[in-house]
C-alpha cells in the first residue's frame, strides 16, 4: 500500500518557469509533510517542510501549498533555474511516532 | 566536518555473497535509518533504530540485517536471501529520538551491484 503518492514521474521546464510537483496522502494522521531534493549521486537533503497548521509556507523561490481536506501538498519552485535539476521527493510522518514515508520521486530538468 | 559517512561508495558482489555497508555519523544523533532507493521507487525503509542495541524492521527488511552496538555506528548486512539486492542504498539520522519529525541528514549512498 502506497502511503504517499507523488506525481508526475518526471518534469521538464523552461528556464524562468513554475515547476509544481504534488504529493497525496492517506493517512489522515499524518502531521508532517517535508520535501527532500537529491542531485545525482549524492544523498536528499532536506528543502523544505509544513507541518498542517498553515496552509502554506514559503521559503525563497520555493513555496508549499497543502490542503488538509483534500489530502494533498504541493511543492512549487518560481522562476526555475537549471541548478534546480534535481530528484524531489515528498514525505510524510506521524509526529513522534514513525519514520518518514517517502514518495516515488520526481525528476525535474530545467532547460534553457 | 560533522555529517553521515557510508562506506564503500560502490560494491560489486557475487550471488549467494553477504555484504556489509557501514554507516557512521558523527552528529550525537540517536536514531539512524537505512533506505533503499531503486529507479521509480523512491525510498524504502528497510530497518531503523531509535536507540543502542535496539532496532526495529521497517517495510521491506526481508534478507537484511543490522546492529547497532554504538550511537554513531548502524552498519546493514545484505544477505544472500535478499532476492534482488541491486541498489542504491542510503543511510540517514536525526536528532529526534522517534525520528519522525526532526530532519534526516543523508551519506552520499553505497551502490551495490550483484554480479
Amino acid at each position: 500500500q502506497q502511503q504517499v503518492k507523488q506525481s508526475p514521474q518526471s518534469l521538464i521546464v523552461q528556464k524562468g518557469g513554475i515547476s509544481i510537483i504534488n504529493c497525496a496522502y492517506e493517512n489522515t494522521a499524518f502531521d508532517y509533510f517535508p520535501w527532500y531534493q537529491q542531485f545525482p549521486g549524492k544523498g536528499p537533503a532536506l528543502l523544505i517542510a509544513i507541518r498542517p497548521d498553515v496552509s502554506e509556507k514559503k521559503e525563497g523561490r520555493f513555496t508549499i501549498s497543502f490542503n488538509k481536506s483534500a489530502k494533498q501538498f504541493s511543492l512549487h519552485i518560481m522562476d526555475s533555474q537549471p541548478g534546480d535539476s534535481a530528484t524531489y521527493f515528498c514525505a510524510a510522518s506521524i509526529e513522534g511516532n514513525t519514520p518518514l514515508v517517502f514518495g516515488k520521486g520526481t525528476r525535474l530538468s530545467v532547460i534553457a | 566536518d560533522g555529517g553521515i559517512t557510508q562506506s564503500p561508495k560502490y560494491l560489486f558482489r557475487k550471488e549467494g555473497q553477504n555484504v556489509t555497508l557501514s554507516c557512521e555519523q558523527n552528529l550525537n544523533h540517536d536514531a539512524m535509518y537505512w533506505y533503499r532507493q531503486d529507479p521509480g521507487q523512491g525510498l524504502r525503509l528497510i530497518y531503523y533504530s531509535q536507540i543502542v542495541n535496539d532496532f526495529q524492521k521497517g517495510d521491506i527488511a526481508e534478507g537484511y540485517s543490522v546492529s547497532r552496538e554504538k550511537k554513531e555506528s548502524f552498519p546493514l548486512t545484505v544477505t544472500s536471501a535478499q532476492k534482488n539486492p541491486t541498489a542504491f542504498y542510503l543511510c540517514a539520522s536525526s536528532a529526534d529520538r522517534e525520528g519522525a519529525t526532526g530532519e534526516l541528514f543523508f551519506g552520499e549512498g553505497s551502490r551495490l551491484t550483484v554480479l
